[in-house]
């Protein structure tokens, strides 16, 4: 059974920084793109970034650019989201998804929460 | 980067059949044949219903269809049931990005 479990979340002041972990288990993680997707409280979802199979493609938003970075580790089968200049707008649930073709999401994590507040 | 169009909410009876609209632009949707569509219901996390416009993915019913058409995408569900109750967002691929519709609450009547 394929497995996505995301860690990392919890609370942050404006500005400061955090990093998300998304470890995947029952694929072979190296053959496929990753990406993160948000929801914010009560509100729809939102592409943040996403990375290939093998790491050496990477895209954000524009909301995100230059405060996020996505990278990953295939020999620990593990995503990760870097995440700086935190701001009250980024309070969400962070996704972790599998990538199937031309920016389909087809398997995604439980998630895991960010609160960013003063 | 904006995000597609959907209509806030939609609704039918049990057994009746509903379809929801998708607005992008050229650069989005009616660009390529990468629009999919995803399930949500409340606390949970999303699950994909369609993808590449009109594929459905293993597990989920015939009852859910997908079409495009120009800059529009659809999402049709027929013979529907209370579980279908839920948002459902639809995604197209814009390049080097994703885009998501701000989401659909489909209520069974």
């Amino acid at each position: 059974e394929v497995q996505l479990l995301e860690s990392g979340g919890g609370f942050v002041q404006p500005g400061g920084s955090l990093r998300l972990s998304c470890a995947v288990s029952g694929l072979t993680f190296s053959t496929y793109g990753m990406h993160w997707v948000r929801q914010a409280p009560g509100e729809g979802l939102e592409w943040v970034s996403g990375i290939t199979s093998s790491g050496t493609g990477t895209y954000y938003a524009d909301s995100v650019k230059g405060r996020f970075t996505i990278s990953r580790d295939n020999s620990k089968n593990t995503l990760y989201l870097q995440m700086n200049s935190l701001r009250a707008d980024d309070t969400a649930i962070y996704y972790c998804a599998k990538a199937l073709v031309g920016g389909t999401f087809d398997i995604w994590g439980q998630g895991t929460m960010l609160t960013v507040s003063s | 980067q904006s995000a597609l169009t959907q209509p806030p909410s939609a609704s039918g009876s049990p057994g009746q059949s509903v379809t929801i609209s998708c607005t992008g632009t050229s650069n989005d949707v009616g660009g390529y044949n990468y629009v999919s569509w995803y399930q949500q219901h409340p606390g949970k996390a999303p699950k994909l219903m369609i993808y590449e416009v009109s594929k459905r993915p293993s597990g989920v019913p015939d009852r859910f269809s997908g079409s495009k058409s120009g800059n529009t995408a659809s999402l049709t569900v027929s013979g529907l049931q209370a579980e279908d109750e839920a948002n459902y967002y639809c995604s197209s691929y814009a390049g080097s990005s994703n885009l998501f519709g701000g989401g659909t609450k489909l209520t069974v009547l």
